[in-house]
């Protein structure tokens, strides 16, 4: 079956243009999270949406950084404002939901660079 | 919070060596643990986790890790190494909180390169 599909794969912006990062999870999953990747860093936490409920969005760098999740399937991340320092590969996973043993399966990334 | 360290940031083998990559995280309760795998082009991958039971967990292409309470690591393992096995490879931990656990941290990431 398919599985987590990011769009687009490459974006390169202009500092102070917004940009919107798009993760379709695998069909089913219930459970969606966004993680960011930089050069030498590890995966950061950003944002997770299970089912209905409240996100968590304790690891967004701040609040020029925005997520929803439309109908309990497809994700956006925004980002307003853009400043070099957010050029980053954003990760999206999906899971089938958020009990012990539940794998979460990422997706391929979107490499984002902020000129 | 909690944290993980990976001690290595680039390894690099011969063909048919061993490989041990050191994961450490930090966290006095219970926890979940993973490693993940990303080979050049391609998603990150599930390679093993462990949540309970024995501490010794096998998982794909021969790869194996210690979950050691008393030093709170959870080191990979694989006894020969391949050129295959050429990626970067993630720790990461999950606290288990009873009411569903959910966000991972991981660790910087170790970059395995293996010579022909």
């Amino acid at each position: 079956g398919a599985g987590v599909s990011q769009s687009p794969s490459n974006k390169v912006t202009e500092k102070g243009k917004d940009v919107e990062l798009r993760c379709d999870p695998i069909s089913g999953h219930t459970a969606l999270y966004w993680y960011r990747q930089s050069l030498g860093q590890g995966l950061e936490f950003l944002i997770y949406f299970q089912g209905n409920s409240a996100p968590d969005k304790s690891g967004l760098p701040s609040d020029r950084f925005s997520a929803e999740r439309t109908g309990g399937s497809v994700s956006t991340l925004t980002i307003q404002r853009t400043q070099q320092e957010d050029s980053a590969v954003y990760l999206c996973a999906s899971s089938p939901g958020t009990g012990v043993g539940n794998e979460q399966f990422f997706g391929p990334g979107t490499r984002l660079t902020v000129l | 919070a909690q944290s993980v360290s990976q001690h290595n940031h680039h390894v690099i083998l011969s063909e048919a060596a061993s490989l041990e990559l050191g994961c450490n995280y930090s966290y006095g309760g219970t926890v979940n643990l993973f490693w993940y795998v990303q080979y050049p082009g391609q998603h990150l991958q599930l390679l093993l986790k462990y949540f309970s039971g024995d501490p010794l967990v096998k998982g794909i292409k021969g790869f194996e890790a210690e979950f050691i309470k008393s030093k709170f690591s959870f080191n990979l393992r694989k006894p020969s190494v391949q050129w295959s096995d050429t990626a970067e490879y993630f720790c990461a931990v999950n606290p288990y909180s009873g009411a569903g656990s959910y966000q991972l941290t991981f660790g910087k990431g170790t970059k395995l390169s293996v010579i022909p």
